[in-house]
């Protein structure tokens, strides 16, 4: 099945500077990488995805890359403020007919330093 | 706009005590989620039904059972709970399984099983 690694576990960032968070994953037939912030007491929110046929997406301040020859993704968040301060989550999705399944990674820890 | 509703958000069980997580979503999704979270672990999934009227097992279904009531409400059962499942555990809901896309999660229901 498909495996997903996330680095790094916890990260530290002064605010303004950029953080960048990786995930690589095994199977090559996964196609969509969605990533979810998960506030303290909240569950996960979508805030970013991408598709296979696209190498890179930009959202304010928040953008992702994909790299599919060598199966992995990074979350990259520039000019970072307080409220970034979340954990982070990357995830692969497999299609296999309609029942396609998702592999979540383990999880980043993001804190912003002000 | 409640979008995935939880209920309760705290419990503490004693070993071989049952108890029913309950899920409600009001966005007429068609495909519902049950997760665990485990520090270190990321996000696993138990259980899900796809549509109204099925339900699958996911990657950690043992020791629970799922119940989709209809279109909105899916529960999860602990039948005899053990120490192994204290966990935070979240619903979570999706337009239709097979098409990737936002899954939109509860915000928890948090489990200690002594």
């Amino acid at each position: 099945g498909e495996n997903v690694e996330q680095h790094p576990s916890t990260l530290s960032v002064q605010e303004g500077d950029s953080a960048v968070i990786k995930c690589t994953y095994s199977d090559s037939a996964s196609n969509y990488f969605p990533w979810y912030k998960q506030e303290l007491g909240k569950g996960p929110q979508l805030i970013i995805d991408i598709r296979s046929n696209v190498g890179e997406k930009k959202d304010q301040r928040i953008a992702v890359t994909l790299n599919k020859t060598a199966k992995h993704f990074s979350l990259h968040i520039t000019e970072t403020q307080p409220e970034d301060s979340a954990v982070y989550f990357c995830a692969a999705s497999i299609p296999n007919f309609g029942n396609e399944k998702l592999t979540f990674g383990t999880g980043t820890r993001l804190t912003i330093i002000p | 706009n409640a979008g995935v509703t939880q209920t309760p958000k705290f419990q503490v069980l004693k070993t071989g005590q049952s108890m029913t997580l309950q899920c409600a979503q009001d966005m007429n999704h068609n495909s519902m989620y049950w997760y665990r979270q485990d520090p270190g672990m990321g996000l696993r999934l138990i259980y899900y039904s796809a549509s109204e009227g099925t339900t699958d097992k996911g990657e950690v279904p043992n020791g629970y059972n799922v119940s989709r009531l209809n279109k909105r409400e899916f529960s999860l059962r602990l039948e005899s709970a053990a120490p192994s499942q204290t966990s935070v555990y979240f619903c979570a809901s999706r337009v239709r399984q097979g098409i990737p896309g936002e899954l939109f999660f509860g915000e928890g229901s948090r489990l200690t099983v002594l």
